[in-house]
């Protein structure tokens, strides 16, 4: 079936230090989105990627889209520990049967040490 | 205020009972989203709908049954059926049309079902 791999599961990181997480999907996507859900609370979107090659940035935050619109990173320059959550990337997929089927990656569980 | 409510947020249940979760947005959304969330597994979908009165399955199906009878609403029913039922559940719309197939999903704030 169409599934969105996401690595690294976990990582810990000292505040100050840079973060990325990978996205990768078995099937070409219409867009992809980035959510951060801090502990406790619900899933809150960050940014959509529509185009191939696509970058977008938001102050430390820079999210890419790769050429052939599969794979998809985000990356925090100098965290903070208000960066703590877990970062969801999912996917749109194009078209068919699936019109409309967004699938999340398994998440990335972000912990900032100060 | 426009959002999505979800009820109840908590839920505890006896095996073998069905249990139904209500999920309703005012926001005019066309797309509805179940998800369920357990530690370590994200989130993985259950049931989407486009439009009223339609509804596909999503990756993990088997034990839910779903409704869209209205636009605003679209409860989730954990069935007996369903092996492992205790988990976070999230309901999510988004705007969708078949000219625009983009739009954020704007989340409930779930409900947490338990099933003793």
């Amino acid at each position: 079936g169409q599934q969105v791999m996401q690595i690294p599961q976990y990582q810990h990181v000292q505040e100050g230090e840079d973060f990325t997480t990978y996205c990768n999907s078995s099937t070409t996507l219409s867009n992809i989105q980035w959510y951060k859900q801090r502990p406790g609370g619900h899933p809150v979107f960050l940014i959509q990627l529509v185009k191939s090659g696509e970058v977008k940035k938001q102050k430390r935050l820079t999210f890419q889209f790769g050429e052939a619109k599969k794979n998809s990173s985000l990356h925090i320059t100098a965290t903070q520990t208000t960066d703590v959550g877990t970062y969801f990337c999912a996917g749109l997929h194009a078209g068919g049967t699936s019109y409309g089927k967004l699938t999340f990656g398994q998440g990335t569980i972000l912990t900032v040490h100060p | 205020d426009g959002g999505i409510t979800q009820s109840p947020k908590y839920l505890f249940r006896k095996e073998g009972q069905n249990v139904t979760l209500s999920c309703e947005q005012n926001l005019n959304h066309d797309a509805m989203y179940w998800y369920r969330q357990d530690p370590g597994q994200g989130l993985r979908l259950i049931y989407y709908s486009q439009i009223v009165n339609d509804f596909q399955k999503g990756d993990i199906a088997e034990g839910y049954s779903v409704s869209r009878e209205k636009k605003e609403s679209f409860p989730l029913t954990v069935t007996s059926a369903q092996k492992n039922p205790t988990a976070f559940y999230l309901c999510a719309s988004r705007i969708a049309t078949r000219r625009m197939n983009t739009g954020e999903l704007f989340f409930g704030e779930g409900s947490r079902l338990t099933v003793l």
